[in-house]
């Protein structure tokens, strides 16, 4: 079936970084843009950044951009996400989900502590 | 970025009301391109609506959306106790995508 897997969640010191992986089964990744989401603890959700089919389109929210880097293996079936610099409000669990009209397959997420 | 305004922040209502939600956004949003979100605790967020109006896959038909440009609404016909939950709306009409801040449907 369509699933989305994440992993690479984890405590981690301000200033230091992480890289989560996104793994993709059941559907022709290749075709799908992807994007990643977070939600703070007790908030609501914030996009933080997209990727097109290839790679070759990529967009950013303000608050991660410069610091955070979003790329895809499209022979592995992954998605990244390189997260440097973080900061305490980095704290989140992070989602990743497939993009056609709108965001329609999500994975079930994975946590990250930025705490000194 | 195109902000997106969630009212009301909590809806307290029975089951078999009639739920209306809104979104109200900065900007135009491009050729319609909303999406409602459904999330429960310790859940990811399900899509129910893109397009503005299209239901997804799997979705049952009590729930609608509608408007454009700058007013969106979620209708959900008659609560099922299953629908007792955080509801966000979504654009991904612009370069850079924004969500609402939620609203909390709540049992009364």
């Amino acid at each position: 079936q369509v699933q989305l897997v994440e992993s690479g969640g984890g405590l981690v010191k301000p200033g230091g970084s992480l890289r989560l992986s996104c793994a993709a089964s059941g559907f022709t990744f290749s075709d799908y843009y992807m994007s990643w989401i977070r939600q703070a603890p007790g908030k609501g959700l914030e996009w933080v950044s997209y990727i097109s089919s290839s790679g070759s389109t990529i967009y950013y929210a303000d608050s991660v951009k410069g610091r955070f880097t979003i790329s895809r293996d499209n022979a592995k079936n992954s998605l990244y996400l390189q997260m440097n610099s973080l900061r305490a409000e980095d704290t989140a669990v992070y989602y990743c989900a497939r993009c056609i009209d709108g965001m329609d397959v999500w994975g079930q997420g994975t946590t990250v502590t930025v705490s000194s | 970025e195109i902000v997106l305004t969630q009212s009301p922040g909590t809806l307290s209502l029975s089951p078999g009301e009639r739920a209306t939600l809104s979104c109200r956004a900065s900007q135009s949003v491009s050729s319609s391109y909303l999406a409602w979100y459904q999330q429960k605790p310790g859940q990811a967020p399900r899509l129910l609506i893109y397009g503005a109006s299209s239901r997804a896959t799997g979705i049952p038909d009590r729930f609608s959306g509608s408007g454009s440009g700058t007013d969106f609404t979620l209708t959900i016909s008659r609560l099922e106790p299953e629908d007792f939950a955080v509801y966000y709306c979504q654009q991904y009409g612009s370069f850079s995508w924004t969500f609402g801040q939620g609203t909390k449907v709540e049992i009364k």
